[in-house]
């Protein structure tokens, strides 16, 4: 069965920084594209960042570069999203999901975590 | 960047009742090597994660219902609930794969029961 278990969210104020992690079960890990999407309160979803299996490229929203860092471990099934600069805009529930793979192609996000939730504030 | 503008904002439907939610695109996501249409659904009841429904636009994920079906091409695409369950209560939404690794949803359609 396909787990992904999202953990590292909490309160942290504007400036501060925050490491998300998101640990995999269930398939294999190395052979996915990854990414981080997001959810502000009663909002909807915003994809964040996307990573390749080997590291070799990673993509961000225009409103994360430069304050966002997205990594991964192979040896250790495990995404990462490193936050810095935080602002009260970043607040949300962060998850984690698999890029599905089919016929050559990459296509949606075949599998989420249950989210861990992010609040920037004073 | 490539927009996703979903109509309408909110929807009720009687049980039973056919529910249709809308997807545009402000370009074509539609390939023409493999004539695939890089578009999917999702849809998230509350306090849980979106859950997969439909990929290629018209293709449901395993173990979706059959009264989920996705239609369209290019910058026009549809989710129709043929019969709507109770269990349908969610918000629904579309998202464009045509421009990855760069990925848009739309801002999610409310599906309430009349």
């Amino acid at each position: 069965e396909v787990q992904l278990v999202e953990s590292g969210g909490g309160l942290v104020q504007p400036g501060g920084s925050l490491r998300l992690s998101c640990a995999a079960s269930g398939f294999i890990f190395s052979s996915h594209w990854m990414s981080w999407v997001r959810q502000a309160p009663g909002k909807g979803l915003e994809w964040v960042a996307n990573i390749k299996q080997d590291e070799s490229e990673k993509y961000y929203v225009d409103s994360v570069k430069g304050r966002f860092t997205i990594s991964r471990d192979n040896a250790r099934n495990s995404l990462y999203l490193q936050m810095n600069s935080l602002r009260a805009e970043d607040t949300a529930v962060y998850y984690c999901a698999r890029i599905s793979r089919r016929d050559g192609y990459n296509d949606g996000f075949d599998y989420w975590g249950q989210g861990t939730l992010v609040t920037v504030s004073s | 960047d490539i927009v996703m503008t979903q109509s309408p904002d909110s929807l009720a439907v009687s049980l039973g009742e056919r529910a249709t939610i809308n997807c545009k695109s402000s370009q074509s996501l539609l390939y023409s090597p493999n004539n695939k249409n890089y578009l999917a659904w999702y849809q998230q009841k509350p306090g849980q994660p979106p859950k997969l429904l439909i990929f290629w636009a018209s293709t449901r994920e395993s173990g979706v219902p059959d009264r989920f079906s996705g239609s369209g091409s290019g910058t026009d695409f549809t989710l129709t609930i043929s019969s709507l369950q109770a269990e349908d209560v969610a918000v629904y939404y579309c998202q464009q794969y045509f421009n990855t690794p760069l990925y848009n949803f739309g801002q999610g359609t409310k599906l309430e029961i009349k």
